[in-house]
């Protein structure tokens, strides 16, 4: 089975620090891509980041960046700098054969 | 400005009831989902479809029906069949034909029993 884990149901930091969110998933697949979504209080679903599994470079977009472990099926989200605005439910998912497998999320609390 | 839209925000089924919920894309995308979302879990795909005319069960398909007449929509129904509905629906797109391509979410509807 496909899944994909997220070890941190909840986590808080003081804003301007940085902090990590894990995940990790399983599949047998060889080409498959990865995502971080953010989910603010007004449940709109947001692309934060993208990850091609065949490429070694870890990807970034401004603050946010990836830690991207092939082997070990690892794909965590360092956010640097954070926001007020960061609170929000972050979810980690992977895409295989068109379908995005999701994990549970992790409730994010930027505290100023 | 492209986008997703999806009505209504909020909706009351009654028992033994249909209901259908809208999903509209002007992204001009091949491909659209359904998914579901309860509290503590990640999202659940209940249909997906890559081309109009045709679509593909997902996970949690029981209870659920689509259409895919037109390419810009992908309208769900909640039948009567679903004895568990109260849920967040999301609706998805996506660019077909380029895999990797990221889904663009609408802002969902949440359904809820009276």
């Amino acid at each position: 089975a496909q899944t994909v884990t997220q070890s941190q149901p909840e986590m808080s930091v003081q804003e301007a620090e940085t902090v990590t969110l894990s995940c990790t998933y399983d599949t047998s697949e060889s080409n498959y891509y990865l995502f971080w979504y953010k989910q603010p209080p007004s449940r709109q679903m947001i692309l934060v980041i993208r990850q091609e599994a065949y490429k070694q470079q870890n990807a970034t977009e401004n603050r946010f960046s990836v830690n991207f472990q092939k082997a070990a099926k690892s794909f965590s989200l360092k956010i640097s700098d954070s926001q007020l605005g960061d609170t929000a439910m972050y979810f980690c998912a992977f895409l295989v054969n068109y379908q995005l497998i999701w994990g549970a999320g992790t409730k994010l609390i930027i505290k100023p | 400005d492209g986008g997703i839209t999806q009505s209504p925000k909020y909706l009351f089924r009654k028992e033994g009831q249909n209901v259908t919920l809208s999903c509209e894309q002007n992204l001009n995308h091949d491909a659209m989902y359904w998914y579901r979302q309860d509290p503590g879990q990640g999202l659940r795909l209940i249909y997906y479809s890559q081309i109009v005319n045709d679509f593909q069960k997902g996970d949690i398909a029981e209870g659920y029906s689509v259409s895919r007449e037109k390419k810009e929509s992908f309208p769900l129904t909640v039948t009567s069949a679903q004895k568990n509905p109260t849920a967040f629906y999301l609706c998805a797109s996506s660019i077909e034909g380029a895999k990797g391509q990221p889904q663009h979410f609408g802002d969902g509807t949440r359904l809820s029993i009276l």
